[in-house]
């Protein structure tokens, strides 16, 4: 089980607007680390979408926006494309002894 | 262009042993922290441990699941990572990946390139 939670699956229709949520704790999101976003595309590896919370790296659509408030954060993605269905994953550190870098579980996207 | 290729994987027996390789190029290899990041068939990404430059004093750190059985390694002249897996379990069966933090400038702790992945299947 995650300690980051996201939604196991979110959907929309082309064109549409839809947000992922990733909920942490007070010893991690809400200890004020960084939020990053990964896509992983089927059959393919993770690759950054979001970093820093709300950043975007060169090459990544205007499309993609990560927010960030207290012990959560959101990624939203909007004009909805049939090649954003992909699975997104959240990631943060956390301060627990055991734990280091934390992943959410990840939500499917699935573009109507 | 950031190239990373992963090998050394295949079929590993419970308590057994296997080596996996990363090889890098395309960017200051020496400069960068690389991290192992797995995901169990059809799950999640979890990561494995993370080994620092050597600028950056070589720091290791392990998740607790792996503390103690997995070694994470560098070969700086031969731009090559290296995890050794020991004491192998069922549940370590997955795509391992390899991935650079703090090579596109985008910050030390993002992982910014990911290489492909090699498959481990622990079985008896």
């Amino acid at each position: 089980q995650s300690v980051l939670t996201q939604p196991p699956s979110v959907s929309g229709a082309p064109g549409q607007r839809v947000t992922i949520s990733c909920t942490g704790s007070s010893s991690n999101l809400g200890a004020d680390y960084d939020v990053h976003w990964y896509q992983q595309l089927p059959g393919t590896a993770p690759k950054v979408l979001i970093y820093g919370d709300n950043k975007r790296p060169s090459g990544v659509p205007d499309r993609f926006s990560g927010s960030r408030s207290g012990t959560s954060a959101s990624l939203a993605i909007t004009g909805l494309q049939a090649e954003d269905e992909a699975v997104y994953y959240c990631q943060s550190y956390d301060t627990t002894v055991s734990l280091f870098v934390l992943f959410g579980g990840g939500t499917k996207l699935t573009v109507l | 262009e950031v190239h990373l290729v992963e090998s050394g994987g295949g079929l590993g027996k419970p308590g057994g042993s296997l080596r996996l390789s990363c090889a890098a190029s395309g960017f200051t290899f020496t400069n960068a922290w690389m991290s192992w990041v797995r995901q169990a068939p059809g799950k999640g990404l979890e990561w494995i441990g993370r080994i620092k430059s050597k600028s950056d004093g070589g720091r290791i750190d392990y998740a607790e699941p792996v503390r103690g059985r997995f070694t994470i390694s560098r070969d700086d002249s031969k731009n090559t990572l290296f995890l050794q897996m020991s004491s192998l379990k069922t549940d370590d069966t997955g795509f391992y990946f390899c991935a650079t933090q703090g090579v596109d400038g985008i910050g030390w702790y993002v992982f910014d390139n990911w290489g492909q992945g090699t498959l481990v299947t622990v079985s008896s």
